[in-house]
């Protein structure tokens, strides 16, 4: 079980270009959860979602974030038009349904606005 | 509101005991963890406690919770360099459905050799 995949590692992008953030959950998990890490900061709750739909998305930026977690393939998180204020750790986590709801993490994706 | 505080900072010499403090404000909190994270990783469950126990012992590890004051606690019994790292506390406040978890800033541990 390879657990929680997320590529890019790293990704350095350019004020105003797109960046694209992919997270493979561990096997048999349908839930997958976004969370952003500024420096010194905790984790932030983004998105949560399950196959094909949003259940929760009141920690997302009103514009130039989206994500999705299709029928088929990893789940996407998207931002539009990136700013340096961006610039943080994207991590995923995911679970199945059970009480505890026990999150497993990615190693994160660090990205960079220049 | 859901709000979780810890203490930024802990440190400890080599083989003694830490403390790593956390208290929430949800009082209807039904399960609190306690996650690891290391330089440039993924944070790493530690264990969880639900929230009507009080204590939850795991090999080195103590979680002690206080639900009347909501203030949970993590002790790392012999506390080794290789548990230098941030300590994440979360609490998952519905009981139903698999709901996001609410971190605190985390408490930077330093072992000390």
């Amino acid at each position: 079980n390879a657990g929680v995949m997320q590529n890019p590692r790293h990704l350095v992008r350019r004020r105003g270009q797109e960046a694209r953030l992919r997270c493979s959950p561990m096997k048999g998990h349908s839930h997958v959860y976004w969370y952003r890490q500024l420096p010194e900061e905790g984790l932030k709750f983004m998105v949560y979602l399950q196959k094909e739909n949003i259940i929760d998305e009141s920690g997302m930026p009103k514009e130039r974030f989206s994500a999705e977690f299709p029928k088929e393939g990893p789940s996407i998180l998207r931002i539009q038009q990136v700013v340096r204020g961006d610039s943080a750790a994207y991590f995923c986590a995911s679970s199945w349904p059970s009480g505890a709801n026990v999150l497993t993490f990615g190693a994160g994706s660090r990205l960079t606005v220049l | 509101g859901e709000d979780v505080e810890q203490s930024l900072f802990l440190s400890v010499r080599e083989g003694d005991s830490s403390v790593i403090n956390c208290t929430y404000t949800d009082s209807s909190s039904t399960y609190l963890y306690w996650y690891k994270q290391e330089p440039g990783a993924g944070l790493q469950l530690l264990t969880y406690i639900f929230s009507n126990m009080d204590m939850k012992q795991d090999q080195r590890l103590t979680v002690l919770l206080n639900k009347k004051d909501k203030h949970l606690s993590l002790r790392i019994a012999d506390t080794q360099t290789g548990d230098s790292a941030i300590y994440f506390c979360a609490e998952s406040i519905k009981n139903s459905g698999n709901t996001p978890l609410v971190f605190g800033k985390g408490t930077r541990l330093s072992v000390i050799a």
